[in-house]
């Protein structure tokens, strides 16, 4: 079975900080994983996805995570926060046999001024 | 806006009433996936279906249907409604429904008084 685990409900960052929103996965065959970002009253839309080509996975506005599968981790990150990415960021694991997407609970990041 | 279209934005009905929602995938996408957002529950998949046919299910309810019609638009349907079914729910679509990117629509938030 999959599942995901996201650290921290809540996270709280200056304007210009680094952004560290981390994710561990539970799979039992190679995963495929997926950030997601989601702005109040709106869908999630993909930020970027890890699909075994590449450790380190670049994706929209700035943000990259890299896959350590020692460590079972996809942590997110950006080096300079800006206030537009104050969103709840999401997690997702899936499998190829599944075609299914499961998620983490979700993290918030405030962005302070 | 990604191209997924969801009918109607907000729903409000009563307990034990029937619901239907609808859901357009952008154009060319075959697959078709719904999701179920609450605050106790977080994301869930429901189900998704290729080309007209179910291809996998998750948490849903045995109260919950859908289907995917010929010219590949969607409709979740939700009967005997009950308090704990007030939800967002969303529709994503994708072009193979294997392990690509999955776009979602802005979501339908159903409200059971």
């Amino acid at each position: 079975a999959q599942s995901v685990t996201q650290l921290g409900s809540h996270v709280s960052v200056s304007e210009g900080a680094l952004v560290l929103l981390r994710c561990n996965y539970s799979s039992s065959v190679p995963p495929y994983l997926f950030w997601y970002v989601q702005y109040p009253n709106q869908g999630l839309q993909l930020l970027l996805k890890y699909t075994s080509a590449a450790t380190l996975v670049k994706g929209i506005n700035g943000f990259e995570a890299e896959f350590k599968k020692s460590e079972t981790s996809f942590h997110l990150t950006k080096p300079s926060a800006h206030m537009s990415d104050a969103a709840e960021y999401f997690c997702a694991v899936g499998a190829d046999s599944s075609y299914k997407l499961i998620f983490g609970s979700g993290t918030r990041l405030l962005v302070r001024p | 806006d990604s191209g997924v279209t969801q009918t109607p934005k907000h729903l409000i009905t009563a307990t034990g009433q029937r619901v239907t929602l609808r859901c357009s995938p952008r154009s060319g996408d075959l697959s078709v996936y719904w999701y179920q957002q609450s605050l106790d529950q977080g994301l869930q998949f429901l189900i998704q279906y290729y080309n007209g046919e179910e291809r996998a299910k998750g948490n849903i309810l045995e109260r919950f249907s859908a289907q995917q019609f010929p010219d590949l638009h969607s409709e979740l349907n939700l009967s005997s409604l009950e308090l704990g079914d007030s939800a967002l729910y969303f529709c994503a679509s994708s072009l193979s429904g294997r392990m690509d990117e999955q776009f979602f629509g802005p979501g339908t938030r159903l409200t059971v008084l």
